[in-house]
């Protein structure tokens, strides 16, 4: 079975310029999160959807991160404009509803 | 809010030997999952074990058990019989049984394991 896949793996960019990452959840899964860990913390939610919908996104940076899930399967979030404290990896999971959560491998972002 | 927390940042263990790992939380809620995970290098989450609240059993699976103390909040993992490739870090995350509420997972900063010769 094919685990929850994540691109790009690393990324570095600039303070202000703007980043996407792609998620593909596993197959069937209807819940999506993306995580942010920061070094030296454990990951922290940014977002959940269940399906299409949004389920708690109370610690999204609104004004500068987003996310869509369109058709409920794949996921982006996005970054605009980034700043430098938006430096971390972020990880991307995916489970059945209320089941146990498969984490991708993360993308590394690094902002200069 | 629910916190979790682990307050030994880094464990070196000898292998073949066996090591624990803290963890407490604090949470008003009756129903709820704990769990631990590794990460290694990679960087890839990994579940090891996770525990039902409502279960006074302690979870075990092969090397790895739990110390599940739900009146002190303390969660603690046993790694027996280490192996070089139990060397990661390992992250203690709560996450809340209760329906209609988010199911996200509430990790500690966690705690790297050195696995030694």
């Amino acid at each position: 079975e094919a685990g929850v896949a994540q691109s790009p793996r690393y990324k570095i960019i600039e303070k202000r310029q703007s980043v996407a990452f792609w998620c593909n959840p596993i197959s069937g899964h209807a819940t999506l999160y993306w995580y942010q860990q920061i070094l030296g913390q454990g990951p922290k939610l940014l977002i959940q959807f269940q399906n299409n919908g949004v389920v708690d996104d109370s610690q999204l940076p609104k004004d500068r991160f987003s996310a869509e899930r369109l058709k409920g399967v794949d996921s982006t979030l996005k970054i605009q404009p980034a700043k430098l404290e938006d430096s971390a990896v972020y990880l991307c999971a995916s489970s059945f509803i209320r089941g146990e959560q498969f984490f991708g491998p993360g993308t590394r972002l690094t902002v200069l | 809010a629910q916190t979790v927390t682990q307050s030994q940042p880094e464990m070196s263990v000898q292998e073949a030997e066996t090591v624990t790992l803290s963890c407490t939380y604090d949470t008003s809620e009756s129903d709820y999952y704990l769990f631990w995970y590794k990460q290694p290098p990679s960087r890839q989450m990994i579940l090891v074990i996770r525990q039902e609240a409502y279960k006074q059993q302690n979870a075990t699976e092969n090397r790895f058990s739990v110390n599940f103390q739900k009146a002190a909040k303390s969660f603690s993992l046993k790694i027996s019989d280490s192996q070089l490739g139990d060397a990661a870090m390992y992250f203690c995350a709560y996450r809340s049984a209760l329906t209609g509420t988010a199911s996200k997972l509430t990790f500690g900063t966690g705690t790297r394991l050195q696995v030694t010769l």
